[in-house]
């Protein structure tokens, strides 16, 4: 079955420290998407492409980089990881067609900075 | 600016019931809209989605009601069960010129089926 993973489930890192979120999706698909989740904001996007070698900034992007190599992988990488950092971060896919749209999201990623 | 909004952070229904989520926005230029349950530690999983040219999809026990005047939609869940316990995120998408296009998420509620 396809499917989307992240790794690691639960990370926890130092102020100033690089860190890197992996993300790998079967599906696919060529639009792939970041988020973070907050309380009290929901989901919001961080980075998303939509084919290899294309990458675009979401409404939270500041911080955080991507590169996008192959179809199957968005590595999320955050430059100097900052306390406001601290959160869970989701990977989703999508696929899009006439008549239906439909994204399917990884386990997720808790994030500490310490 | 919340163009995507749930007004209600949470809502109770006992087990058999109907349960009904709603969502408002604020932009007319989103072309579909998605509803995702959320169960902890976990992904949110897809539900259901409507295209902006509908006013009513079903899958199952799940039906979702659009309105576009109103610019208001609606998850149906019939009869509800304890395992719908859960967050709903509703979530809008715009699709742009360039062929792209992303998603706007509320900010979540949370049902709970009581048995």
């Amino acid at each position: 079955d396809a499917e989307i993973t992240q790794s690691p489930r639960h990370k926890i890192t130092e102020t100033g420290r690089q860190v890197t979120l992996a993300c790998h999706q079967t599906w696919n698909h060529n639009n792939m998407f970041w988020y973070r989740q907050d309380l009290g904001h929901g989901l919001r996007l961080i980075h998303y492409s939509y084919g290899v070698q294309d990458t675009n900034k979401g409404e939270v992007s500041d911080g955080y980089s991507v590169s996008r190599s192959n179809t199957e992988d968005l590595p999320l990488t955050l430059e100097s990881a900052a306390s406001s950092q601290t959160s869970v971060y989701f990977c989703a896919s999508s696929d899009r067609t006439e008549s239906t749209d439909t994204q399917y999201f990884g386990p997720g990623t808790r994030l500490t900075v310490l | 600016d919340q163009q995507v909004k749930q007004n209600s952070p949470s809502l109770s229904v006992q087990e058999g019931r109907i349960s009904i989520l709603n969502c408002d926005y604020t932009n007319s230029m989103f072309d579909y809209f998605l509803w995702y349950k959320k169960y902890p530690a976990e992904g949110p999983t897809f539900l259901i989605s409507i295209s902006s040219i509908k006013d009513k999809n079903e899958d199952g026990r799940f039906t979702v009601f659009l309105n576009k005047s109103a610019k208001h939609l609606s998850l149906h869940i019939v009869p509800s069960q304890p395992g719908d316990s859960a967050v709903y995120f509703c979530a809008a998408s715009r699709s742009f010129t360039s062929g792209t296009y992303k998603y706007i998420f509320g900010t979540g509620t949370r049902l709970k089926v009581l048995a």
